[in-house]
């Protein structure tokens, strides 16, 4: 069993939706990174979160330590944002990059 | 300001053959690590390096995997006789300390 579960798995938006993807993780995971993997395979960090909440222009990132939950928003979502969401999560105490990942939700938004 | 650099970004190699993936961090970052994503996979950690030493290395198959960071010049992973299974994508990051990881492009490595 993956200590980091994200759902959904696949995401079809039209322009403009709110859009919100999950992150649950196992005990003992101490920071939370959200992930956006393009089409063309790169990758860019997006968030790293240990608690509360963070926001760069329409994304916001949450994180409830409480009930080991994240969530990832997309507000006014655009065809630009299309690509997969990949949250992972770091052990306390070890190494910041030694990350265990989710599978990904693949985000498609139609114009 | 550059960004992290990987090369080559296609690398294809005969079985048996050794692949060299190539790993340039940000200015200014001590720390890297690399990664490992099989197709249709989600990534792994393989390994995390600074400057001269291997911190944490649980990632690694045990065996033909390798990897530095030496003094000068970029860190490498070194994949030795490798095999169909090796083909995957392999990512590289770097960071400074207890910030945002900065990911290179990748190498995506064929093995036929």
């Amino acid at each position: 069993k993956n200590e980091v579960e994200q759902s959904p798995q696949n995401l079809t938006a039209q322009e403009g939706e709110f859009i919100t993807i999950n992150c649950s993780y196992s005990v003992g995971i101490s920071a939370l990174h959200w992930l956006q993997q393009h089409p063309g395979g790169g990758i860019v960090s997006l968030f790293m979160l240990s608690s509360g909440k963070k926001k760069h222009g329409r994304l916001i990132a949450t994180i409830n330590i409480q009930e080991k939950h994240s969530s990832l928003h997309i507000t006014a979502s655009h065809p630009r944002d299309s690509a997969v969401y990949i949250c992972a999560g770091g052990h306390y105490g070890g190494s910041q990059g030694n990350l265990i990942f989710g599978k990904g939700t693949k985000l498609s938004v139609k114009p | 300001n550059a960004g992290v650099m990987q090369n080559p970004r296609h690398l294809v190699r005969r079985r048996g053959q050794e692949a060299r993936l190539r790993c340039s961090p940000m200015k200014g970052h001590s720390h890297v690590y690399w990664y490992r994503q099989l197709p249709e996979e989600g990534l792994k950690f393989m390994v995390y390096l600074q400057k001269e030493n291997i911190i944490d290395e649980s990632g690694m198959p045990k065996e033909r995997f390798s990897a530095e960071f030496p003094k000068e010049g970029p860190s490498i992973l070194r994949i030795q006789q490798v095999v169909r299974g090796d083909s995957a994508a392999y990512f590289c990051a770097s960071s400074s300390d207890r910030r945002r990881l900065s990911f290179g492009p990748g190498t995506r490595l064929t093995v036929t």
